[in-house]
């Protein structure tokens, strides 16, 4: 399979603490980008991180990227209720002849309990 | 940022009619389009690749008569869904590519088809 798998599946934490969500691949890849969605509505592009680069940061958004081990975590430091959702990673894969493919994992759907 | 705009957010049809989404991208030209179907709880499938001006490439297992796309220019893309049927319902998203290195995609607002 070319999708990630995000790990833990469900995340449930209280306002305050941190929340960690991991995706591990199997394929190489030419980037890594970190989505969230509420219910019902689109993908919010939170963060990319390139196949070169091993860390980055956003706001209270921490990414890190270990290509030797083919893993990528997502840190949301100092969580707000405002920040359950489901959290997707996704990989942009080349898949030839100059053209890329993005593949989304299933997901950890995060709950930010008040 | 780069914007993807979609159109209708929402639609609501009988089974046997077809419905068009229109994928535009605001700010900046994309060679380049993506269609997704995402079902209740799931993660977003790729349902083929549009390129401007040529054929689109789709996803083993969809039918690319029943979901016909049309990219004619920079920055649109179509997706018409024929007879559609209930369990066509589903979640829409396209995304837009830019040009460049990177290849960043920037992904539209999704519309939700409901198929009576």
């Amino acid at each position: 399979s070319q999708q990630g798998e995000e790990d833990p599946q469900a995340l449930s934490i209280q306002e305050g603490e941190n929340a960690t969500m991991n995706c591990s691949y199997k394929t190489s890849i030419n980037n890594l980008q970190w989505y969230r969605q509420n219910s019902g509505r689109g993908l919010v592009h939170l963060i990319l991180i390139r196949s070169n680069e091993r860390e980055k940061h956003s706001g209270r958004l921490r990414v890190t990227l270990d290509t030797s081990k083919k893993s990528s975590s997502l840190l949301i430091t100092a969580s707000r209720a405002a920040d359950t959702a489901s959290y997707f990673c996704a990989l942009l894969l080349n898949s030839g002849a100059g053209s890329y493919q993005l593949t989304f994992g299933k997901g950890t759907k995060l709950s930010v309990i008040p | 940022g780069a914007v993807v705009s979609q159109h209708p957010s929402w639609v609501i049809c009988k089974s046997g009619t077809s419905v068009k989404i229109e994928c535009r991208s605001l700010d900046f030209q994309a060679t380049t389009m993506f269609w997704y179907r995402q079902f209740p709880k799931q993660s977003l499938m790729l349902m083929a690749t549009s390129n401007e001006g040529s054929k689109a490439t789709y996803e083993q297992g969809v039918e690319k008569d029943k979901f016909l796309i049309n990219h004619a220019s920079l920055t649109l893309s179509t997706l018409t869904v024929t007879s559609a049927h209930p369990e066509d319902s589903s979640f829409y998203i396209c995304s837009a590519q830019t040009s460049g290195y990177y290849n960043e995609q920037f992904f539209g607002p999704g519309t939700r088809l409901t198929v009576l």
